[in-house]
């Protein structure tokens, strides 16, 4: 089983600053890895998917890269509303796996 | 509009069964894969099962042998069968789409409750 690890757990942040959140797999993913927002009491939507290809319809200021074993969600210039949980998520093999998830507080 | 519906979650007793379901509209689901995800209170998501538009089936280790997974293609929609349900099955239980080349699921319904209490 690929073992998802997400850095931090937990983030408080102000409106405007740059926050990265990284995932690590415990073995090469290749760019098998999709990132999801979920706020509170609604289901996770996609924000990135390998790794680094845009979703239509995602505010531009989130980004995604690495390859390999490690990943990176960066959000430019963070907005109020970017309050939520986020998790990648690995489709490079089963069982599926997903990291424990990164809660991110605004200010 | 293209969506998925789930249903079917309530309160069960240990030992109990429950069947969900997750109707799908404006697409077909045999031509896509169709994943369920589940979320316990608090927690994170947990991959349960997929069925593959080839009809293909796979299940998370801690579901194999309880849970069955199927699709009705004139119902355009795909079924999970909860047997023999255990406390640390209780979840948000997702249905969620995988179109195309792509393994991302694009594509996620609103979720339906399973608690698992005597």
């Amino acid at each position: 089983e690929i073992v998802l690890t997400q850095s931090p757990d937990f983030q408080s942040v102000t409106p405007k600053e740059k926050v990265t959140i990284t995932c690590r797999a415990s073995q090469s993913i290749v760019t098998s890895l999709h990132w999801y927002q979920q706020k509170p009491d609604q289901s996770p939507k996609l924000l990135i998917k390998y790794a680094s290809q845009s979703i239509s319809g995602v505010p531009s200021r989130f980004s995604g890269s690495g390859s390999g074993t490690d990943f990176t969600l960066t959000i430019n210039s963070l907005e109020a509303e970017d309050a939520a949980a986020y998790y990648c998520h690995q489709s490079s093999s089963l069982p599926i796996t997903f990291g424990q998830g990164t809660r991110l507080e605004i200010k | 509009e293209v969506q998925l519906v789930e249903s079917g979650g309530g309160l069960v007793q240990p030992g109990g069964s429950l069947r969900l379901l997750c109707a799908a509209s404006g697409f077909t689901v045999s031509s896509s894969h169709i994943y369920w995800v589940r979320q316990a209170p608090g927690k994170g998501l947990e991959w349960v099962s997929v069925i593959y538009g080839d009809s293909r089936t796979s299940y998370a280790d801690s579901v194999k042998g309880r849970f069955t997974i199927s699709r009705d293609n004139s119902q355009n929609t795909v079924y999970l069968q909860l047997n023999s349900l255990r406390r640390e099955d209780t979840a948000v239980y997702y249905c969620a789409r995988v179109i195309g080349a792509s393994y991302a699921y694009d594509l996620w319904g609103q979720g339906t409750l399973v608690t698992v209490s005597s």
